[in-house]
């Protein structure tokens, strides 16, 4: 079975300094690999996606994240945290593998929480 | 790009009332449909697969009589709680792929807004 894990519950960062959302992944075979943001009352908005080739993968308002195999890592990182950036990501996995199913699983959330 | 319309976005309901919450895909057609619902602070649990034309597909320990749910067309999902109780109280988001992108297990689901349920 798939899982995700993102082991911090919450991400507390001073604007304009760096942050970094943690995931790890477990799947059968390779990989398809996304990030989503969640607002309060809102539903998931997709920042990007990893599905082959550079395993640096650059996304919308600034958020990039960095696919390690060897690791099974997929963290999301952005080089200067806004105010607005302060939401709930999701970090989710796919198989690549169609015998495997076509379910998206989530991890647990991060609550990033970026402070003027 | 592609939009998911989620309706209503807040509903309150009587306990033992039914409640049905519609997801359309406003500018694709969306084959599979899918429906979440999220606690407080915790993740999204996959409730079900919706399959246009054919019935759709629960996650174990998800009840098939309580949440029916009915993919009639290509752009409308439709979950219905049944015999709603307090319990059932969370928030439910729908997401769609669209169909024929080729590999499809790359494609990214649009979500919807979400609706908040509240059972009194």
């Amino acid at each position: 079975a798939q899982s995700v894990a993102q082991p911090e519950d919450q991400v507390n960062v001073a604007e304009g300094n760096p942050l970094t959302v943690k995931c790890t992944y477990s799947v059968s075979g390779n990989p398809y690999l996304f990030w989503y943001v969640q607002y309060p009352n809102r539903g998931l908005q997709f920042l990007l996606k990893y599905i082959t080739g550079d395993n640096l993968v650059k996304g919308s308002y600034g958020f990039e994240a960095e696919f390690n195999k060897s690791q099974t890592s997929f963290h999301l990182k952005k080089p200067s945290a806004l105010v607005s950036d302060s939401a709930l990501y999701f970090c989710a996995v796919r198989s690549f593998n169609p015998a495997a199913g076509n379910k998206l699983t989530f991890g647990g959330g991060t609550r990033v929480l970026v402070k003027p | 790009g592609a939009v998911v319309s989620q309706h209503p976005s807040w509903v309150i309901c009587k306990s033992g009332t039914s409640v049905k919450i519609e997801c359309r895909s406003l500018d694709f057609q969306a084959t599979t449909m899918f429906w979440y619902r999220q606690f407080p602070k915790q993740s999204l649990m996959l409730m079900a697969t919706s399959n246009e034309g054919s019935k759709a597909t629960y996650e174990q320990g998800v009840e098939k009589d309580k949440f029916l749910i009915n993919h009639a067309s290509l752009t409308l999902s439709t979950l219905t709680v049944t015999s709603a109780h307090p319990e059932d109280s969370s928030f439910y988001i729908c997401s769609a792929r669209e169909r024929d992108r080729g590999l499809s297990g790359a494609n990214v689901l649009t979500f919807g807004a979400g609706s908040r349920l509240t059972v009194l």
